[in-house]
């Protein structure tokens, strides 16, 4: 089974900042690679995901994400956040062997004003 | 608002007792997925259904079971509860069988509380 670590519990980032998720997964095997958000008290929603090809991926809302095989990391990116980005932020990864899905235990990501 | 929607949005209940979790997916979606949210496991996957038929198990106890009705719509039944069962059961649904291509919206949750 895969492992996928997200190494910072809370990140607090200054509004127009950039800011870096980092997101570490187990095995080298194939595997596709997703971020999701989730915003307080809603479920959770899809910004980007990495099936093949190139290894930066852009998502919804200005995210980017770049694969990275040999060190096995998946890490979100965006140049400059917003208030509105403040949010829980998890990676997940899938094998092609089957249907499920493996999850991080999530970055809290605070925008301060 | 992603389109799925799940029932009751609070639970409250004690230890031993049986509840019942309902999810609609997404008009056209097939696939209906369970996770679990607690603070120490993190998000599990528990189950799928595609078009009423089990298709991918994850780390579901005996205790829970699931099902998926001719309407599409699913049930989640967690029995003889215990206070580690608190947590946030999420729904999500897809278009297809769930191969990794697939794009899985989520639904706003069930908090369970169990006392």
């Amino acid at each position: 089974a895969q492992s996928v670590t997200q190494l910072d519990s809370q990140v607090p980032v200054f509004e127009e900042a950039p800011v870096e998720l980092r997101c570490n997964y187990s095995s080298s095997v194939s595997v596709y690679l997703f971020w999701y958000v989730q915003y307080p008290n809603q479920g959770l929603q899809l910004l980007l995901k990495y099936l093949s090809g190139s290894t930066l991926v852009k998502g919804i809302n200005g995210f980017e994400a770049e694969f990275n095989k040999s060190q096995t990391s998946f890490h979100l990116r965006k140049p400059s956040v917003h208030i509105s980005d403040t949010a829980e932020y998890f990676c997940a990864v899938s094998e092609d062997t089957g249907n499920q899905f493996y999850f991080g235990t999530g970055t809290s990501l605070t925008v301060i004003p | 608002d992603s389109g799925v929607t799940q029932t009751p949005k609070h639970l409250i209940t004690a230890t031993g007792q049986r509840v019942t979790l309902r999810c609609s997916p997404r008009s056209g979606d097939l696939s209906v997925y369970w996770y679990q949210q607690s603070l120490d496991q993190g998000l599990q996957f528990l189950i799928q259904y595609y078009n009423g038929e089990e298709r991918a198990k994850g780390n579901i106890l005996e205790r829970f079971s699931a099902q998926q009705f001719p309407d599409l719509h699913s049930e989640l039944n967690l029995s003889s509860l215990e206070l580690g069962d608190s947590a946030l059961y999420f729904c999500a649904s897809s278009v297809g069988s769930g191969t990794y291509t697939d794009t899985q919206y989520f639904g706003p949750g069930t908090r369970l509380t169990v006392l």
